[in-house]
């Protein structure tokens, strides 16, 4: 069975843009969460969706935003992207976003804003 | 507050054993993780702990956990050059859905 996986790997943009990262949960998992990793850092929580609802928001601004769709995958919109979203982007899906459900990690997305 | 520490390096020989440390704030936290991540990854689930216990073994892995002094501490015994990595420790306080709060990461190096 596949695992979660995310699209693109890697990213360049330059200030101000806007980028769409795009993440696939593990299938029969219905929650999907983002974090963020600044290199050197552990990750930060950024949203949890489960069944196209948010259910958990971080300490991020209103640039940031998801979305979860009917077949339960996600996208992530960075909106008027600083030097400082460059990080890599992590997804990680549960079956359903409780605290007893393990959560699974995709490979991420490295994204560098010039 | 939350917050997660961790010590930022570890360098051991291989076939010493490893200690990572980890302290957490959240008393609430249900379920405290290790994962891994090896250069150029995502996340690797090593183990992890109910709040209700105060030791699990998985084979090489060891965790501990001290609920009153809130610290966690990750025992790889026999460590392998193949066990360089940086180390997470992670805390699931309990009224947070699933959201997971990191520490900043301890680098093992091991050294053959």
């Amino acid at each position: 069975d596949a695992g979660v996986t995310q699209s693109p790997t890697h990213l360049i943009k330059t200030r101000g843009q806007q980028v769409t990262l795009r993440c696939s949960p593990i299938s029969g998992h219905k929650s999907v969460s983002w974090y963020q990793q600044v290199l050197g850092q552990g990750p930060q929580f950024i949203f949890q969706y489960y069944e196209k609802e948010e259910r958990g928001r971080g300490n991020f601004p209103d640039r940031f935003s998801a979305r979860q769709f009917p077949n339960y995958s996600s996208e992530l919109n960075v909106n008027a992207l600083l030097l400082g979203d460059s990080a890599l982007y992590l997804c990680a899906s549960s079956l359903e976003g409780t605290i007893s459900d393990e959560q699974f990690f995709g490979p991420g997305t490295r994204l560098t804003v010039l | 507050g939350e917050d997660v520490e961790q010590s930022l390096f570890l360098s051991v020989r291989e076939g010493d054993s490893s200690v990572i440390n980890c302290t957490y704030t959240d008393s609430s936290s249900t379920y405290l993780y290790w994962y891994k991540q090896e250069p150029g990854a995502g996340l690797q689930l090593l183990t992890y702990i109910f709040s209700n216990m105060d030791m699990k073994q998985d084979q090489r892995l060891t965790v501990l956990l001290n609920k009153k002094d809130k610290h966690l501490s990750l025992r790889i015994a026999d460590t392998q050059t193949g066990d360089s990595a940086i180390y997470f420790c992670a805390e699931l306080p309990y009224n947070q859905g699933g959201k997971l709060i990191f520490g900043q990461g301890t680098e093992l190096s091991v050294k053959p």
